[in-house]
């Protein structure tokens, strides 16, 4: 069985602050895919990332950065100098060979203020 | 602009009535998803169509059914089998690769079932 806990159910920070979105998973697995995605009021799911299991390499874009470490199973999502415009469910999810859907995580609710 | 629109946005059904929600993608993607949100909790499958004329069940089917004869297109109807239809549906697609893992799902704008 596969599972993603996202223990964070919401996360109020003040503009510019750090924030660290925790995302731990299980799968029995050698080869996987891992996801984030952003949902803004709007409803619809934006795509941030998606990193394999054989990369550990960690990745930043902007102001967001992944550090994935297979040791602790986890897979976990900063994004420096928050904005209001950040302010959104976020969702890890997982997916392993040989199956179409993703499983998500419950999804971590951040709010930005100003 | 290529995307993936749903409509309509906001649903109002009756118990004992079928519904249908509309999905189309101008992506030119292979594989489409539908999934179900409930308040406070991830996504579930509730059916996929690799190609078309094509679709399998996923971990929430029953009370849905789906058909796929365009590729733009995946319409779900859910029915009045479906005990608790109220939730927030979530359309997705994803070009299909053939490991089936590589792939990147993109979803649509959803639609907000509620059952008066």
């Amino acid at each position: 069985a596969q599972k993603v806990t996202q223990a964070q159910t919401e996360i109020s920070v003040v503009e510019k602050e750090d924030v660290t979105l925790d995302c731990v998973y299980e799968t029995r697995d050698t080869t996987y895919y891992l996801f984030w995605y952003k949902q803004p009021p709007s409803g619809e799911l934006v795509f941030l990332i998606r990193r394999n299991s054989f990369d550990e390499q960690n990745e930043i874009s902007g102001r967001y950065s992944w550090n994935f470490q297979k040791s602790t199973s986890s897979f976990n999502f900063t994004i420096t100098a928050s904005q209001v415009v950040d302010s959104a469910v976020y969702f890890c999810a997982l997916k392993k060979a040989g199956r179409r859907a993703l499983t998500f995580g419950s999804g971590t609710r951040l709010q930005v203020q100003p | 602009d290529g995307g993936i629109t749903q409509s309509p946005k906001y649903l109002f059904r009756k118990e004992g009535q079928n519904v249908t929600l509309s999905c189309e993608q101008n992506l030119n993607h292979d594989a489409m998803y539908w999934y179900r949100q409930d308040p406070g909790q991830g996504l579930r499958l509730i059916y996929y169509s690799q190609i078309v004329n094509d679709f399998q069940k996923g971990d929430i089917a029953e009370g849905y059914s789906v058909s796929r004869e365009k590729k733009e297109s995946f319409p779900l109807t859910v029915t009045s089998a479906q005990k608790n239809p109220t939730a927030f549906y979530l359309c997705a697609s994803s070009i299909g690769t053939p490991d089936g893992i590589t792939d990147t799902q993109y979803f649509g704008p959803g639609t907000r079932l509620t059952v008066l």
